[in-house]
């Protein structure tokens, strides 16, 4: 049982360099969404998608693009990389609704060093 | 403006003792609170949520009080064992912004000595 899956685990870049973080969930989640997790600072939700074709902004969304062509994956682009986005980078499912509302299912993370 | 904030970045606890977590928020359109752990490599995973129509909510060794009147809300781990040597974040969400978008604490490192 795959569960949420995020590709790849670690990461360098250097300034400027642009890349995809990969996120795939096999649950049939209709919710998606992206976090990243800096020291004293908590969790902090960078964009989400509510379904296939629908995506939006959350708390931090500057320097990333994101895209939801199908139910099961949820990419996150860096368009041109900069030291602040070094972080642990977590993508994060759920069934949405009011079932188990804010029961997320998390990846195992990417960590992400800008240079 | 941290809208939820854990004041105690880490915690150590005998085996066997009760281990207590605090939470405060800020935001009063919250209405779900929710804990996750977090192990070290890997991502944080859901523990156990209250409602705020309830000031309390138990799940085995776990139990989660809720005090709307003064924001806060706290984590009892009974007894406590060494395997729930973890980083515990609090979380909550509003039903008018998405129940599904979350706001999560600073976290705190809980160790539990042998």
């Amino acid at each position: 049982n795959a569960g949420v899956t995020q590709t790849p685990k670690f990461q360098v870049l250097k300034t400027g360099q642009s890349m995809t973080l990969q996120c795939a969930q096999d649950m049939n989640h209709e919710y998606m969404s992206w976090y990243r997790q800096d020291p004293g600072m908590g969790l902090r939700l960078i964009h989400y998608s509510v379904g296939a074709g629908i995506t939006d902004q959350g708390e931090v969304p500057n320097g990333y693009n994101v895209s939801r062509s199908t139910t099961e994956d949820f990419p996150l682009r860096l368009l041109s990389a900069a030291p602040s986005q070094t972080s642990v980078y977590f993508c994060a499912s759920t069934r949405g609704g009011n079932a188990d509302p804010g029961k997320l299912f998390f990846g195992s993370g990417t960590q992400l060093s800008v240079l | 403006d941290q809208q939820v904030k854990q004041n105690s970045p880490s915690l150590s606890v005998q085996e066997g003792r009760i281990s207590i977590l605090n939470c405060d928020y800020t935001n009063s359109m919250f209405d779900y609170f929710l804990w996750y752990k977090k192990y070290p490599a890997e991502g944080p995973t859901f523990l156990i949520s209250i409602s705020s129509i309830k000031d309390k909510n138990e799940d085995g060794r776990f139990t989660v009080f809720l005090n709307k009147s003064a924001k806060h809300l706290s984590l009892h781990i009974v007894p406590s064992q060494p395997g729930d040597s973890a980083v515990y974040f609090c979380a909550a969400s509003a039903r008018t912004f998405g129940n599904e978008k979350l706001t999560f604490g600073t976290g705190t490192r809980l160790t539990i000595i042998p």
